[in-house]
């Protein structure tokens, strides 16, 4: 079965700082897709990014940057310059293409980023 | 446009009583889900619409009653709940399966006294 590792329960920044949130996944097939989500506390799952299992190139998007390495089964997200409003509660999950399997999410990271 | 939007956003319910959750999408998706959040938890999938058809069913007590009455809208019925119900519920869509993104409405609170 598909299994999703936030390790990180909890992260505190001070605005400015970089931060890298960690994913690790676990999977039988070859073909799946991760996501990122954003939690803010209103409470709505905000889409960040969706990576196919064939596309190991990592992205950038703003701030925001993730990498993605089958070898070690990782895809982890780094917020560059942190801001206040980056503080959320941050979800990676895990789709399998072939078994058509729900959507896993991991457990969560909450980050704080203080002023 | 990528909305979903939910309805109510807050909602106080009686054990004996029956209420509806609403949600809607008009991004062409075809396929639905509601998921549960409990506090400092992640979400939880309830149930899965595929073309109108539920598809997936994660073993949830039968006093949640889903309805997908066309391509647009989802509802979920409510019905004799529990206090350990209370939860955030949130709607989703996608374009075709669960292997495309899933874009999330705003939730409702539910509280059930």
């Amino acid at each position: 079965a598909q299994k999703v590792t936030q390790a990180q329960t909890e992260i505190s920044v001070v605005e400015k700082e970089d931060v890298t949130l960690d994913c690790v996944y676990e999977t039988r097939d070859t073909t799946y897709y991760l996501f990122w989500y954003k939690q803010p506390p209103s409470g709505e799952l905000v889409f960040l990014i969706r990576r196919n299992s064939f596309d190991e190139q990592n992205e950038i998007s703003g701030r925001y940057s993730w990498n993605f390495q089958k070898s070690t089964s990782s895809f982890n997200f780094t917020i560059t310059a942190s801001q206040v409003v980056d503080s959320a509660v941050y979800f990676c999950a895990l789709s399998e293409a072939v078994n058509n399997n729900d959507m896993r999410f991991g457990a969560g990271t909450r980050l704080t980023v203080k002023p | 446009d990528t909305e979903v939007t939910q309805t109510p956003k807050h909602l106080v319910m009686g054990m004996t009583n029956k209420k509806s959750l609403k949600c809607e999408q008009h991004m062409g998706h075809r396929a639905m889900y509601w998921y549960k959040q409990k506090a400092k938890k992640p979400p939880e999938l309830m149930f899965v619409y595929s073309y109108e058809k539920l598809s997936i069913n994660e073993s949830v007590p039968s006093r949640f009653s889903p309805e997908c009455p066309n391509s647009s809208l989802l509802n979920l019925h409510l019905h004799a709940l529990q206090p350990e119900d209370s939860a955030l519920y949130l709607c989703a869509s996608s374009q075709d399966s669960q292997r495309d993104t899933q874009y999330f409405g705003p939730g409702t609170r539910l509280t059930v006294l």
